[in-house]
C-alpha cells in the first residue's frame, strides 16, 4: 500500500540557518505530493505542494521538488525564522478511492 | 462554508458513553477524510468518504467507531461505549477528490475521563 517515511524528529535549528527535512515514498500509480504545517495551536494547512515529476512546490520560502526517481518530495528553506516553529507533515494522494496518506511528522523548533 | 466546520470543538465525556462528532465540509468538495490526532503522535487515518460512500474504512480502531455521511456533505464520526484510549483529537478534512489537497477543521478535542 502506500506510505509515507519522514525523516525521525524533532529538529532544533538557530535562525537563519538552513533547513532540509527529508521525505520519501512509496506509491501505487501516480501520486500528488503536499507539504502540511502545523503551528502551535493551529490546525493542520496546506504549505505546498506538486503533482507530477520534477515540479516545485514553493510556498512562504519552502521548496520542495517532486523526484519519481529516487520518490522523493524533501522539503528545504534557505533560512529558517523563528515563525516556521511548527510541525510538519509529508502526504500523498494517489486515484480514485484513495485516502490521503501522511507521514509521522517532524517537530521543528527554531530558536532566535 | 469558507471552511471546513467541526463541531463541537471540545467534548468532555464519561467512559462507556457514545459521542457523535459532526464535520461540516466545504461546498462542492466530494472527498472527506477523518483523521485522529493523540497527544505527540502523527496523524492516524480513521474513514474516506467519496461521495456518500465509504471506499476505505480500513482505520477505523474497532466495531464501536462508525461514520456515515449523508446528501454528500455533512458527515457524523460516531464512538459507542467511549474508552480512555479514544481521547485525542479528531479532524475532519475535505478535497474536491483523489490528488487534490485536503482542507482541514479545526479538530475536536474529545476528553473520555
Amino acid at each position: 500500500g502506500d506510505s509515507v517515511t519522514q525523516m525521525e524528529g524533532p529538529v532544533t535549528l538557530s535562525e537563519e540557518a538552513f533547513l532540509t527535512i527529508n521525505c520519501t515514498y512509496t506509491a501505487t500509480g501516480y501520486p500528488s505530493l503536499f507539504w502540511y504545517v502545523q503551528y502551535p495551536g493551529e490546525g493542520l494547512q496546506l504549505l505546498l505542494k506538486a503533482t507530477k515529476a520534477d515540479d516545485k512546490g514553493s510556498n512562504k520560502g519552502f521548496e520542495a521538488t517532486y523526484r519519481k526517481e529516487t520518490t522523493s518530495f524533501h522539503l528545504e528553506k534557505g533560512s529558517v525564522q523563528v515563525s516556521d516553529s511548527a510541525v510538519y507533515f509529508c502526504a500523498l494522494s494517489t486515484g480514485a478511492n484513495s485516502k490521503l496518506t501522511f507521514g509521522k511528522g517532524i517537530t521543528l523548533s527554531v530558536r532566535p | 462554508g469558507a471552511g471546513v466546520s467541526q463541531s463541537p470543538s471540545n467534548k468532555v465525556t464519561e467512559k462507556g458513553k457514545d459521542v457523535e462528532l459532526r464535520c461540516d465540509p466545504i461546498s462542492g468538495h466530494t472527498a472527506l477524510y477523518w483523521y485522529r490526532q493523540s497527544l505527540g503522535q502523527g496523524l492516524e487515518f480513521l474513514i474516506y468518504f467519496q461521495g456518500n460512500s465509504a471506499p476505505d474504512k480500513s482505520g477505523l480502531p474497532s466495531d464501536r467507531f462508525s461514520a456515515e455521511r449523508t446528501g454528500g456533505s455533512v458527515s457524523t464520526l460516531t464512538i459507542q461505549r467511549t474508552q480512555q484510549e479514544d481521547s485525542a483529537v479528531y479532524l475532519c478534512a475535505s478535497s474536491f477528490g483523489a490528488l487534490t489537497e485536503a482542507f482541514f477543521g479545526q479538530g475536536t478535542r474529545l476528553t473520555v475521563v
